[in-house]
């Protein structure tokens, strides 16, 4: 099994709907992460959390709210979807140190009509 | 804001061959960490190698290693011996030693000719 679990993999939708990705880890971290990806653009922080209590907005929140459930559950949606919304977004967990590597899901495509 | 650039949107290498793709990074910190990441088209975004900014010695993994030059501002990735699991897209990515900010570049696509 995945260590960290991205739902739905793909989801195409309309202009104005409300829209929730979901994210699931077992690795044991405390601080997750929300990027979206664009073309030509890389990887863009939208929200991050180091623990339950903790939120943090990142380079491009607009738009976009986050919960964290738990220590392994961290979601991200889109109260109203637009379409330049559309994109890949990955959720990623870090351990304790920042030497350490982020580990990415497989990534939700998403596609607002 | 640190920034991350990669001038390379596309590079091609033949099989067996090395390859050098590029990454400066802008920041005033002397505490910092880089990382090379690589997503197939399987769109995973996987761990390629990272550097610690304190560290003189260049990072080597297998095949890969880095180029660090840090007054430069310089984190190039070197791949050896290219094989046609290499061809992906590559991200450079700057990490402050002081908070949470992670900044990524663009992207180089690698393609690997046969």
């Amino acid at each position: 099994d995945a260590d960290v679990t991205q739902t739905p993999r793909n989801r195409i939708t309309k202009t104005g709907k409300r829209i929730m990705l979901e994210c699931s880890q077992t690795k044991g971290h405390d601080r997750m992460y929300w990027y979206r990806q664009d073309p030509g653009l890389g990887l863009r922080l939208i929200y991050y959390s180091f623990d339950v209590k903790d939120i943090n907005k990142g380079e491009i929140s607009d738009g976009y709210s986050v919960s964290r459930q738990a220590q392994a559950k961290f979601s991200l949606s889109l109260e109203s979807a637009i379409p330049n919304q559309t994109a890949l977004y990955f959720c990623a967990t870090q351990g304790e140190y920042l030497n350490q590597p982020q580990h990415f899901g497989d990534g939700t495509r998403l596609s607002i009509l | 804001a640190q920034t991350v650039t990669q001038s390379q949107p596309e590079m091609s290498v033949q099989e067996a061959e090395t390859v050098t793709l590029s990454c400066t990074y802008d920041t005033s910190e002397s505490d910092y960490y880089l990382f090379w990441y690589k997503q197939p088209p399987s769109r995973q975004m996987i761990l390629v190698i990272r550097q610690e900014a304190y560290k003189q010695q260049n990072a080597t993994e297998n095949r890969f290693s880095v180029n660090f030059q840090k007054a430069a501002k310089s984190f190039s990735l070197k791949i050896s011996d290219s094989q046609l699991g290499d061809a992906a897209m590559y991200f450079c990515a700057y990490r402050s030693g002081d908070n949470n900010d992670m900044r990524f570049g663009a992207g180089t696509r690698l393609t690997v000719k046969p």
